[in-house]
């Protein structure tokens, strides 16, 4: 079945501090990996996009990480600030043109920065 | 670019009226369109994705459908609410490239009372 499971469900950390959220997924084929952010009310906004062959893609103070052998990916977030206080969310895409060609969604890490 | 255009933002119906929200895209053509809910505290639930025109796959029992009547067009419905749809639903797109990015609407914010 395909999954995409992520952890930890929710994190508080203090500004300034790093963290990393963790995704793993059992989708395959596989297209491509993305995370998104996703402030409360509001949808989903990009951070990274990942295909099979790429390992690692910052995005300022964030840093994705893809590992297609073990179906897990990270991403890494390094200075905290309050703003980015909100959901993140692990969004595996099987190839357009199969019997799939959708999206499946984790449930999100919802993370909270404390001042 | 692509938009995806996602109203109304907020509604709130009695139990037992209808539903209809509307999700219309811009600026790309035969996408995979996307609704999902967002229970409070919770993650996305896919509730219908469509890979073309007429073209509906359900991915849980419930009490809603789906239709896609044109291309760039996508509608959520109910006949008759419960409170248990109550949410955030938000629909999505994933235009025709391979291994495209997806976008998000807005959302609706959904109140049955």
């Amino acid at each position: 079945k395909n999954q995409v499971e992520q952890s930890p469900q929710s994190l508080i950390i203090l500004e300034g501090k790093n963290c990393t959220l963790q995704c793993n997924y059992t989708v395959s084929p596989f297209s491509n990996l993305r995370w998104y952010k996703q402030d409360t009310g509001r949808g989903p906004v990009s951070l990274t996009i990942m295909t099979f062959s790429e390992n690692t893609k910052s995005n300022g103070r964030y840093t994705a990480t893809l590992d297609a052998d073990t179906k897990q990916s990270s991403l890494h977030i390094t200075a905290s600030q309050l703003s980015d206080s909100a959901s993140y969310i692990c969004v595996v895409s099987a190839p357009r043109g199969s019997t799939l060609g959708r999206l499946y969604f984790g449930r999100g890490t919802q993370l909270t920065v404390w001042p | 670019s692509q938009t995806i255009h996602q109203w109304p933002a907020t509604l709130v119906q009695p139990v037992g009226s209808p539903l209809s929200l509307e999700c219309t895209v811009e600026g790309t053509s035969n996408p995979n369109l996307y609704w999902y809910r967002q229970a409070a505290g919770r993650g996305l639930q896919l509730l219908f994705y469509s890979v073309g025109i007429g073209q509906i796959s359900s991915e849980v029992p419930q009490n809603l459908s789906a239709s896609r009547p044109q291309d760039r067009q996508f509608i959520l419905s109910s006949k008759k609410l419960l409170l248990s749809d109550s949410g955030f639903y938000l629909c999505a797109l994933q235009p025709g490239t391979r291994g495209a990015e997806a976008f998000f609407g807005q959302g609706t914010r959904l109140t049955v009372v």
